[in-house]
Parts: structure tokens; sequence; C-alpha cells
């Protein structure tokens, strides 16, 4: 079993819709949790990261941790066709555990149609 | 803030040739840097982690006498694709962490590698 679970969909919602990209993890020890977006034949980007249970908001974009039942989530609402990408969720213990690594999940496909 | 360049972006060479790729962090110091390889549309492949000065570490199955990395600076690492084969092939992508309490990396834009 993978330590990071993510849905590797395709997800296609219509233009506008609310957008729910989610991860499911079994370490215990994750205290940090990054959202990356990822456009064809590019590197990742970072979008957002926090820090232990809670949400935090960039825009249109929202990120949720619930530690409790290990599970995270990306809401992105007002979805734009520019949303179009590839979303990696990410978690890391404190630092310099695991030699400073993060673990990824298998990343989402959204398509945001016009 | 947190710009990771890489160079080159494309590079198309002959089978038994080698490749080096750079990956740069600009306007940052990188205190971990790490080399990832991505088949199209597959997850992320984690091959190795360098920290300046000393020798790279390579997740099991990364053959290290293929893929040579060279962490020489706090905002500089390489990776060598040696005798490079068809099934080398890939997009290659780097990151680089300042070190932050969440080592939170920065990607580069990554490399396309195609070995004829």
């Amino acid at each position: 079993q993978k330590e990071v679970e993510q849905d590797p969909g395709p997800l296609s919602v219509p233009e506008g819709a609310i957008v729910s990209l989610n991860c499911t993890y079994s370490n215990s020890a994750f205290q940090y949790f990054m959202w990356y977006r990822q456009y064809s034949r590019k590197g990742p980007e970072l979008l957002m990261y926090t820090y232990s249970s809670g949400n935090k908001e960039d825009g249109r974009f929202t990120a949720q941790v619930d530690k409790s039942s290990k599970y995270i989530s990306l809401f992105i609402r007002d979805s734009q066709p520019s949303d179009s990408a590839t979303y990696l969720c990410a978690m890391s213990g404190s630092h310099n555990t695991n030699a400073g690594k993060s673990t990824f999940g298998d990343g989402t496909t959204l398509t945001v149609k016009p | 803030g947190a710009v990771v360049s890489q160079h080159p972006s494309r590079v198309i060479c002959k089978s038994g040739t080698s490749v080096k790729i750079e990956c740069r962090s600009l306007d940052f110091q990188a205190t971990t840097m790490f080399w990832y390889r991505q088949f199209p549309k597959q997850s992320l492949m984690l091959m190795a982690t360098s920290n300046e000065g000393s020798k790279a570490t390579y997740e099991q199955g990364v053959e290290k006498d293929k893929f040579l990395i060279n962490h020489a600076s706090l905002t500089l690492s390489t990776l060598t694709v040696t005798s490079a084969h068809p099934e080398d092939s890939s997009f290659y992508i780097c990151s680089a962490s300042r070190g932050d309490e969440a080592d939170t990396q920065y990607f580069g834009p990554g490399t396309r590698l195609t070995v004829l």
C-alpha cells in the first residue's frame, strides 16, 4: 500500500464548477501538506502548503487538512479552463526527517471544459 | 522567489553518448536538490537526493554509475546520463529545497531527453 493515495481521475468539469481534489495518507508523522499543479510537459508548480490540520485559502483555492482522518483536499472555486492540469499532493514530516524528501501522490488530471 | 531553472529544456542525442543536465536555484541557496524522472501521464519517480558537497543518495533501482549527480554548490546540481540508450528517453525534472520547516520543494521546468 502506498503512503499517499490519490485518485488519478481523469476528472472533467464544466467551467465555473467547484472542483474537489483529495488525497489520503497513512503516515501519521506527516505534518506539512503541499499541493502542486503540473501543466503538460512542465515542472510542477507549488500552489499551497499547510501545516497540520486546518484550512488555508488563496484566491480561488482552498486547502483543507484533516489529520484525524488522514485526509487532505484542494478545492478550486469558479474553475477555469486554465486550471486544466495535473494536481499533485505532497507531504513531509518535520524538518530534516526522511532526508528532506516529500512523499508525492500520483496526481489527478483535471480538465475544465469551456 | 524560489525560482529553479534547468538547462537544456530539450535534448536529442545518439545512443551511447552522454548528456549533462543542469539544475540551478536562481534566487535562493538550495540545501538539498532532487532529481526525478517522469514518463508520459505517469507520476514523478524520485531518482536521487543530493546535498552540496556530498555524494548523492540514490533510490532503489537507480543505477548510480549511469546517472551521475554532482552537487558542486548551493545553487547548482548536475545530472549526467552516461552512455544513454533509447530506454533512457524521458522527462527529467529537478527540484530544490531551501531547508525550510516544511522542506518545500521548488521544481525546475524539466528537460525532455530523447535518445535515438
